[in-house]
């Protein structure tokens, strides 16, 4: 059974740092393109960041592009996004997702993040 | 940049009706990489239709997407309780793009 599980998010004040991470089991997390996708409270779902699956690729959402890097582990099975400068606006629930020829087949449960003094 | 467009806003069926959910992207996108997903209150979103017409696994045949070009939607031919979510499109190309999604409510 394909499983992702999210954890590091919590309440962070602007302007500090966090990571999240991402357990993936039940598949072959080395051969996946792996991206973040997150869900501001009350909004709709927004991209965030993709990794290929050898490390040697990744993509940003531009109003993200700078402050957060994406980044993986195969020996661990695990997916990281280090989110640094937060802002008000990244607090969200950020999804770990699988892709699959551009669509993405399987999520996590989702990490809260919020940004507040 | 695409932006995808979804439309309505809202819609408010009954159970058994059929229920057309519209997704219409700024310029001519690849149905390859066009997809829908359902998301309840409190959970993850799931993947429906993937290459514009392709059910995931485990979807049922109620379900079913079509389109090509600028315009794609997604059926859902007899509505059940379960159906009742929001849905979103979603696009691949130089980056990944959302709607910003059809709520289905209980009429």
């Amino acid at each position: 059974e394909v499983q992702l599980v999210e954890s590091g998010g919590g309440l962070v004040q602007p302007g500090r740092s966090l990571r999240l991470s991402c357990a993936a089991s039940g598949f072959s997390f080395s051969i996946y393109w792996m991206s973040w996708v997150r869900q501001a409270p009350g909004k709709g779902l927004v991209w965030v960041s993709r990794i290929n699956s050898d490390d040697g690729d990744r993509l940003y959402a531009d109003s993200v592009k700078g402050r957060i890097t994406i980044s993986r582990d195969n020996a661990k099975n695990t997916l990281y996004l280090q989110m640094n400068s937060l802002r008000a606006e990244d607090t969200a629930v950020y999804y770990c997702v699988r892709e699959y020829w551009g669509s993405f087949d399987f999520w996590g449960r989702g990490t809260l993040v919020t940004v507040s003094s | 940049e695409i932006v995808l467009t979804q439309a309505p806003g809202t819609l408010s069926l009954s159970p058994g009706e059929r229920a057309t959910l519209s997704c219409r992207a700024s310029q001519s996108v690849s149905s390859r990489y066009l997809a829908w997903y359902q998301q309840k209150p409190g959970q993850a979103p799931r993947l429906l239709i993937s290459g514009a017409s392709s059910r995931a696994t485990g979807i049922p045949d109620r379900f079913s997407g079509s389109g090509s070009g600028t315009d794609f939607t997604l059926t859902i031919s007899r509505l059940e309780p379960e159906d009742f979510a929001v849905y979103y499109c979603q696009h691949y190309g130089n980056s990944y793009t959302f709607g910003q999604g059809t709520k289905l409510e209980l009429k």
